[in-house]
């Protein structure tokens, strides 16, 4: 079983709707969670950042984390063209340099 | 705030000579820096982790005369593709860990494109 699981989608919207992004892993020492946006040939963009379990809300984007069902969600409200990008979880443990990424998820909206 | 750059962005070489690309953190200090691997529509591979002014740990596989990593100051990691070949093709990014609030963030680069031919 890999450390991180992302399905790699594509998922495709249309503008407005709401984007559902999801990972989960089995690595019970993760203790930051940190969602990812990469456009195409570009580096990855740190969108949300979190410490354990909780929600975390930053405008259109609402991030959310389960430690007892090793899950991570991603919310994208309102959803734009602009927003198409890939998403990629990534998670660390306390202490921990390395980071452990999903395969991400490649998402389109539609106009 | 916690921008990261690359240089270059993108670079073709012959096969058998060597490439440099520098990461630089601009606006933090940072105290271990990452160089990762990509190949197209994959996830990122970490190839090796370099703290200011020691060694690099790299991962298992990635050869460590191949990829010669040296963090000089604690804005400036550089990586080095010693004799470059075509498999060696690939989107290159660094990312930086500072301390503080941003010690477990990872700011990454834009990333290089390196093209051996």
């Amino acid at each position: 079983q890999k450390e991180v699981e992302q399905d790699p989608g594509p998922l495709s919207v249309p503008e407005g709707a709401i984007v559902s992004l999801n990972c989960t892993y089995s690595n019970s020492a993760f203790q930051y969670f940190m969602w990812y946006r990469q456009y195409s040939r570009k580096g990855p963009e740190l969108l949300m950042y979190t410490y354990s379990s909780g929600n975390k809300e930053d405008g259109r984007f609402t991030a959310q984390v389960d430690k007892s069902s090793k899950y991570i969600s991603l919310f994208i409200r309102d959803s734009q063209p602009s927003d198409s990008a890939t998403y990629l979880c990534a998670m660390s443990g306390y202490g921990n340099n390395r980071l452990a990424f999903g395969k991400g998820n490649q998402v389109v909206v539609i106009p | 705030g916690a921008v990261v750059s690359q240089h270059p962005s993108r670079v073709i070489c012959k096969s058998g000579t060597s490439v440099k690309i520098e990461c630089r953190s601009l606006d933090f200090q940072a105290t271990t820096m990452f160089w990762y691997r990509q190949f197209p529509k994959q996830s990122l591979m970490l190839m090796a982790t370099s703290n200011e002014g020691s060694k690099a740990t790299y991962e298992q596989g990635v050869e460590k005369d191949k990829f010669l990593i040296n963090h000089a100051s604690l804005t400036l990691s550089t990586l080095t593709v010693t004799s470059a070949h075509p498999e060696d093709s690939s989107f290159y990014i660094c990312s930086a860990r500072g301390e503080g609030p941003h010690s477990y963030e990872q700011y990454f680069g834009p990333g290089t494109r390196l093209t051996v031919t």
